[in-house]
């Protein structure tokens, strides 16, 4: 079936250090995919989503590139901020209209 | 299982009919969230509770839907005289608090004739 799986927290950064969040899925044929974040506070946002194969998905300084060949959508951002302190989901979109998400993994940011 | 639960799993309604999906958290969750997830497209943020409280509730697309919950448990998001845009999933999600992770239902897929 189809699934999201992503690197488990806590992860702590300093402010200005390079970020990765990996996430892998499976899925039959060619899903969308998605990055949520959630603040503190707040419901889930969409950060940024990919389409197809090799389309990147950018915002607010965040990168993620549709790898069908290793089926991954890894989250980057060269330079962390404190306010990037969050919860980040993965999530694919299958052909059957399902969202399906990854378990989430938590981003501390210090100073 | 001890996941999220939300019933009924499929609806199929008649455009005019008012609708109530029901969401159980897991249990001891605080915070509990509807979204709505319409066709190809991603989540739309709907409504929060911390506790049986809903402090925002201006990402309700309208004045037909409401949701309440009680006990701190159960939750229901009420569609009055429901419209065909309406058709989409619904899900639901829970933490342990509003800084914590969310673990979400399988959805409600409502269907609007």
């Amino acid at each position: 079936g189809n699934s999201v799986t992503q690197m488990e927290g806590p992860v702590t950064l300093s402010e200005e250090a390079f970020l990765t969040i990996n996430c892998t899925y499976t899925a039959t044929g060619y899903p969308s995919l998605f990055w949520y974040v959630q603040y503190p506070g707040e419901g889930l946002q969409l950060l940024l989503k990919a389409t197809k194969a090799d389309d990147k998905g950018s915002n607010k300084g965040f990168e993620a590139t549709y790898r069908k060949e290793t089926t991954s959508f890894h989250l980057e951002k060269g330079s962390v901020q404190v306010s990037d302190s969050a919860v980040y989901f993965c999530a694919l979109l299958n052909r059957d209209d399902k969202i399906i998400f990854g378990k989430g993994t938590r981003l501390h940011i210090l100073p | 299982g001890a996941g999220v639960s939300q019933s009924p799993s499929n609806k199929v309604t008649e455009k005019g009919k008012d609708v109530e999906l029901r969401c159980d958290p897991i249990s001891g969750h605080t915070a509990l969230y509807w979204y709505r997830q319409s066709l190809g497209q991603g989540l739309e943020f709907l409504i929060y509770f911390q506790g049986n409280s809903a402090p925002d509730k201006s990402g309700l697309p309208s004045d037909r839907f409401s949701a309440e919950r009680t006990g701190g448990s159960v939750s229901t998001l009420t569609i009055q005289r429901t419209q065909q845009e309406d058709s989409a999933v619904y899900l639901c999600a829970s933490s342990l608090g509003m800084d914590q992770p969310q673990h979400f239902g399988d959805g409600t897929r409502l269907s609007i004739l």
